[in-house]
């Protein structure tokens, strides 16, 4: 079945310093890819998500390039800020997703930045 | 409006209570979704609807009891739950395409506990 592994947690950064979170996934054909942030005491917030591969979504100083020959979909930033201290999760949808069609997510990672 | 929202904000109950928890989407979505949550691990699926029809029960027990009484709203009825039920409950939404389920928009939770 579908699955996604992030990269062992936790990461703390300083402010400023760059961003990098692995993603890595395994699914049939091409899934849609997302990155989901939780901030604490939140709920989910879609940060970005790439539908085919080679595509790049971008959000708020975040990055993260769709590849299907690694099957990665890497999140990135260039300089994190203390308020992007949260929870980042990595999920994939199926493609042509039917009915049954459901998220499959990555365990998280907790971000803290220190100022 | 693209927000999902969610009450209570928290809920305490005893085992032989019964509660419900709801969730409210004005975004036109036709697909929605109940999650538990547990600290610091990834949503898992409870329910999903699709056309106010339940598409998805992810083998949940009894004692949660989902209903979807009109495209914008969603509820989720307790009844004799367990302590080990005590999590963030999330509810969201997507929309339903031709290709299947867009990326899904969740609310804030209600953190349960079951005393």
């Amino acid at each position: 079945g579908d699955s996604v592994t992030q990269m062992e947690g936790p990461v703390t950064l300083s402010e400023e310093a760059f961003l990098t979170i692995n993603c890595t996934y395994t699914a049939t054909g091409y899934p849609s890819l997302f990155w989901y942030v939780q901030y604490p005491g939140e709920g989910l917030q879609l940060l970005l998500k790439a539908t085919k591969a080679d595509d790049k979504g971008s959000n708020k100083g975040f990055e993260a390039t769709y590849r299907k020959e690694t099957t990665s979909f890497h999140l990135e930033k260039g300089s994190v800020q203390v308020s992007d201290s949260a929870v980042y999760f990595c999920a994939l949808s199926p493609p042509l997703a039917g009915a049954n069609s459901k998220l499959t997510f990555g365990k998280g990672i907790t971000l803290s930045v220190r100022p | 409006d693209t927000e999902v929202t969610q009450t209570p904000k928290h809920l305490v109950m005893g085992m032989t209570n019964k509660k419900s928890l709801k969730c409210e989407q004005h975004m036109g979505h036709r697909a929605m979704y109940w999650y538990k949550q547990k600290a610091k691990k990834p949503p898992e699926l409870m329910f999903v609807y699709s056309y106010e029809k339940l598409s998805i029960n992810e083998s949940v027990p009894s004692r949660f009891s989902p209903e979807c009484p009109n495209s914008s709203l969603l509820n989720l009825h307790l009844h004799a739950l367990q302590p080990e039920d005590s999590a963030l409950y999330l509810c969201a939404s997507s929309q339903v395409t031709s290709g299947g389920f867009g990326e899904q928009f969740f609310g804030p939770g209600t953190r349960l506990t079951v005393l």
